[in-house]
């Protein structure tokens, strides 16, 4: 069975600043997808961003940026010019067979203005 | 397009007491889940169904029941709560391409007393 570890239970980014969010994950496959989520207070789960394992490029959506190292089964999110609305738990989560999504623990991050 | 709705949002319940919840998608979705969500622990699959009139067991089943009866609805009953089942409870459903990720519900409280 896959399993995601998030290391980082909280962190805390400056305004304007960058900060990372740390993935490990274990797989038998080798045709995956990985995705980080957003989830504010609200409670709502929004997908921030996917990456296709077969794709060696990192996906990038405006701000938010990952770090995928397939070998070292890595996937970090990175959150440029952090925002106050940044504010949210963040979980990452790898798509196994069966479309079965598996999430880790989740990271607190918290922005200071 | 309402996407994923759950209801109810909010419920308490007395230990011993059983209550359905459900999840009901209009986008044609052929994989539907439920997880829940506790602190520390991320969200953890306990059951999902594949299609109309099947389901399966997650990695926490236990005290909970599911039906598909139709396509666009799947219900997660419990027929005896426990306080052990306090939690956040979200239903999700893809149609069946891994790359997009889910579409979440907006959960629902459960506090059992």
């Amino acid at each position: 069975a896959q399993t995601v570890t998030q290391s980082q239970p909280e962190m805390s980014v400056q305004e304007a600043e960058t900060v990372t969010l740390s993935c490990t994950y274990d797989t038998s496959e080798s045709d995956y997808y990985l995705f980080w989520y957003k989830q504010p207070p609200s409670r709502q789960m929004i997908l921030v961003i996917r990456q296709e394992a077969y794709k060696q490029q990192n996906a990038t959506e405006n701000r938010f940026s990952v770090n995928f190292q397939k070998a070292a089964k890595s996937f970090s999110l990175k959150i440029s010019d952090s925002q106050l609305g940044d504010a949210a738990m963040y979980f990452c989560a790898s798509m196994e067979y069966g479309n079965k999504l598996v999430f880790g623990a989740g990271t607190i991050l918290r922005v200071k203005s | 397009n309402a996407g994923v709705t759950q209801t109810p949002k909010f419920r308490v319940l007395k230990t011993g007491q059983s209550m359905t919840l459900l999840c009901a998608q209009d986008m044609n979705h052929e994989y539907m889940y439920w997880y829940r969500q506790d602190p520390g622990m991320g969200l953890r699959l306990i059951h999902y169904s594949v299609g109309e009139g099947t389901t399966a067991k997650g990695e926490v089943p236990d005290g909970y029941n599911v039906s598909r009866l139709k396509k666009q609805n799947f219900l997660l009953g419990l027929e005896s709560a426990a306080p052990s089942q306090t939690s956040v409870y979200f239903c999700a459903s893809i149609k069946g391409h891994r790359d997009y990720g889910y579409t979440f519900g907006s959960g629902t409280r459960l506090t059992v007393v």
